[in-house]
């Protein structure tokens, strides 16, 4: 298993453009979460799933926002209409159960609004 | 709701020197796990070390141990002999079983300069 994986690294897109980005994680691993990184700052909970199941999204997914994951494998989170206050580093991570020995991260997608 | 603060934005020592980076939390759960992660410029975030809360013993990993003052709710990191390797930010993290999702602090920027 090479780890948890993102792509695209870096994405930049038009305002109002939507994007899509996809996070392979840890194949044991039942649960993955999707965070929020802007430059400086730690890193903010959007949502998490535990297999295929949605358990909680932050109040910060807007409606903009919505993640998946079929099979309870990948996940997938889309942003529509892009706004420059989207610009961010989008992180994933896995863990198994609850998270108790520390969840793995991926390298993150970098998006630019412009 | 759990709350992480990390109070030193930037911290900067010579090489082979120790350093330790604070961090409080806020919590109303009893079981709940605690994590320093590193987050190396360009680079994904990397698990330190991690605490439970119901040890009284400090944990340490090599070079890396914390200073875990429960009823004070802090939890430090203490770097020994730190190296040019080290230098990255530095994110100081909540678990609680309740909350089910780690919480992180702002972040300390660490340099180690030869």
């Amino acid at each position: 298993d090479t780890g948890v994986s993102q792509n695209p690294r870096h994405k930049i897109t038009k305002r109002g453009q939507n994007v899509t980005f996809r996070c392979d994680p840890i194949s044991e691993h039942n649960r993955l979460y999707w965070y929020r990184q802007t430059l400086g700052q730690g890193p903010e909970f959007l949502t998490y799933f535990q297999n295929e199941a949605q358990l909680e999204k932050s109040r910060l997914l807007s409606d903009r926002f919505s993640a998946e994951r079929p099979k309870g494998s990948f996940s997938t989170l889309e942003i529509q209409r892009t706004e420059q206050g989207d610009s961010a580093m989008y992180l994933c991570a896995s863990s198994l159960d609850g998270g108790a020995y520390g969840y793995t991260f991926g390298s993150g997608t970098r998006l630019t609004v412009v | 709701a759990q709350t992480v603060t990390q109070s030193q934005p930037e911290m900067s020592v010579q090489e082979a020197e120790t350093v330790t980076l604070s961090c409080t939390y806020d919590t109303s759960e009893n079981n709940y796990y605690l994590f320093w992660y590193k987050q190396p410029p360009s680079r994904q975030m990397i698990l330190v070390i991690r605490q439970e809360a119901y040890k009284q013993q400090n944990a340490t990993e090599n070079r890396f141990s914390v200073n875990f003052q429960k009823a004070a709710k802090s939890f430090s990191l203490k770097i020994s002999d730190s190296q040019l390797g080290d230098t990255a930010m530095y994110f100081c993290a909540s678990l609680g079983r309740g909350a089910q999702k780690l919480v992180f602090g702002q972040g300390t920027r660490l340099t180690i300069n030869p």
